[in-house]
């Protein structure tokens, strides 16, 4: 069955950097993009950034270029996403989603979350 | 890019009907039949009930079901039941490939 699994809750300072990553398996990790998503205490779902898996290139929300980095391990089907220069209201929970195919644009699978805070 | 608009919150009670709103611009939900719909119970992440406007991942129950109308997408409830309880998130495919979700809409079931 298909599965994203997330790494475990970071707790960092403002101006540090945090990597969380999601570890896919169940399917063929090249043959979906990986999306990432947020979601801030008691807040809506932002959008953040998407990975072609298969050729490792990226887009990104206009909010987050410059700060937010998408990588991923083709030979560990996980992918990664870096966050810098943190700030408080970067405090959230971070999904990853499989795209369930281009044409749909939906997002079929989500990882479990990874709670990310940031307090001095 | 700025959020689609859903109301707050919607209610009713078991059986009843209830439909929620996704409001966009020509340059997402306008643009493509590419919305999407997502149900979240508290503490857990989000699930895929409609995707491509009107159509149902397989398990989803035919009590859901969407549709669009210029720039505006929508949900519907038939037959509301208690576990239908939960907030509800619509998403669109955009012009400059990226997404963009909506505001977020809490449903009460009386």
């Amino acid at each position: 069955q298909v599965q994203l699994v997330q790494s475990g809750a970071e707790v960092k300072k403002p101006g540090a950097s945090v990597k969380v990553s999601c570890k896919a398996s169940g399917y063929t990790f090249t043959g979906h993009y990986i999306h990432w998503v947020r979601q801030a205490p008691g807040q809506g779902i932002e959008w953040m950034a998407w990975i072609n898996t298969n050729s490792g290139s990226t887009n990104y929300a206009q909010n987050f270029q410059g700060r937010v980095t998408m990588t991923r391990d083709t030979s560990i089907s996980t992918a990664y996403m870096e966050v810098s220069r943190l700030k408080s209201d970067d405090t959230a929970v971070y999904f990853c989603a499989r795209l369930y195919s281009i044409s749909s644009k939906a997002f079929d699978y989500w990882g479990q979350g990874t709670l990310v805070t940031v307090s001095s | 890019q700025s959020a689609l608009t859903q109301p707050p919150s919607v209610s009713g009670s078991p059986g009843q009907s209830v439909t929620i709103s996704c409001t966009g611009t020509s340059s997402d939900v306008g643009s493509y039949n590419r919305v999407s719909w997502y149900q979240q119970p508290p503490g857990t992440a989000p699930k895929l009930i409609i995707y491509e406007v009107n159509n149902r991942p397989s398990g989803v129950p035919d009590r859901f079901s969407g549709s669009k109308s210029g720039n505006t997408a929508s949900l519907t409830i038939s037959g509301l039941q208690a576990e239908d309880e939960a907030d509800y998130y619509c998403s669109s495919h955009t012009s400059i490939n990226t997404y963009v979700f909506g505001t977020g809409t809490k449903v009460t079931v009386l």
